[in-house]
């Protein structure tokens, strides 16, 4: 069982936006502004895609945003294209004696 | 551009023991905290243990703990990973990342290609 709870799936059509949630506690998400983003293609290695709750590293498409409100956070995709489909991972801080926690991840299809 | 790779996987009986290395390239690696993350088949991400620039610091999950070390060699820009009385509940892909577990720069950017730890009689 993650420390932080995603859906397991999440879908949408070419163009449209989807959200998807990661719920954490007043321990991780609820307290640290370091909740994280991965990008993972079947096989493939995750990428670094949202950090620092909403921050977007170089090269990351700005049709991808994140945002946080009490102990979820949510990685938000819009205008979806087909190269979106893949899983998405969440961490957050946790603290000096947990230190980083991962959600389940969400499998995005794209319709 | 910024590259690591890692190698030493492979198939061990529970009980034995592994080392994984990771060599990194592309950017001034003694000045980076490092880390390992890794991913059960079919699962989702697990943090494993982190090390600061300069070996000071080094931090590892509960699940880890006592049988994992985490070193480095700055000389050779390369991570290590010694692994010590597998489990079973050890089979997993290790990625080494660049990044820190600490209240600051809490994230891993890049990951390396990963490699395959399988751990059964």
């Amino acid at each position: 069982q993650s420390a932080l709870t995603q859906p397991p799936s999440a879908s949408g059509s070419p163009g449209q936006s989807v959200t998807i949630s990661c719920t954490g506690t007043s321990s991780d998400v609820g307290t640290y502004n370091y909740v994280s983003w991965y990008q993972q293609h079947p096989g493939k290695a995750p990428k670094l895609f949202i950090y620092e709750v909403s921050k977007r590293p170089s090269g990351v498409p700005d049709r991808f945003s994140g945002s946080k409100s009490g102990n979820t956070a949510s990685l938000t995709v819009s205008g979806l294209q087909a190269e979106d489909e893949a899983d998405y991972y969440c961490s957050s801080y946790a603290g000096s004696n947990n230190f980083v926690v991962f959600g389940g991840g969400t499998k995005l299809t794209v319709l | 551009d910024v590259q690591l790779l890692e190698s030493g996987g492979g198939l061990v009986q529970p009980g034995g023991s592994l080392r994984l290395s990771c060599a990194a390239s592309g950017f001034t690696f003694r000045s980076y905290a490092m880390s390992w993350v890794r991913q059960a088949p079919g699962k989702g991400l697990e943090w494993v243990s982190s090390i600061s620039g300069s070996s000071t610091v080094t931090y590892y999950a509960d699940s880890v703990k006592g049988r994992f070390t985490i070193s480095r060699d700055n000389s050779k820009n390369t991570l290590y990973l010694q692994m010590n009385n597998l489990r079973a509940e050890d089979t997993a892909v290790y990625y080494c990342a660049k990044g820190w577990v600490g209240p600051t720069n809490n994230w891993f950017d890049p990951w390396g290609q990963g490699t395959l730890v399988t751990v059964s009689s």
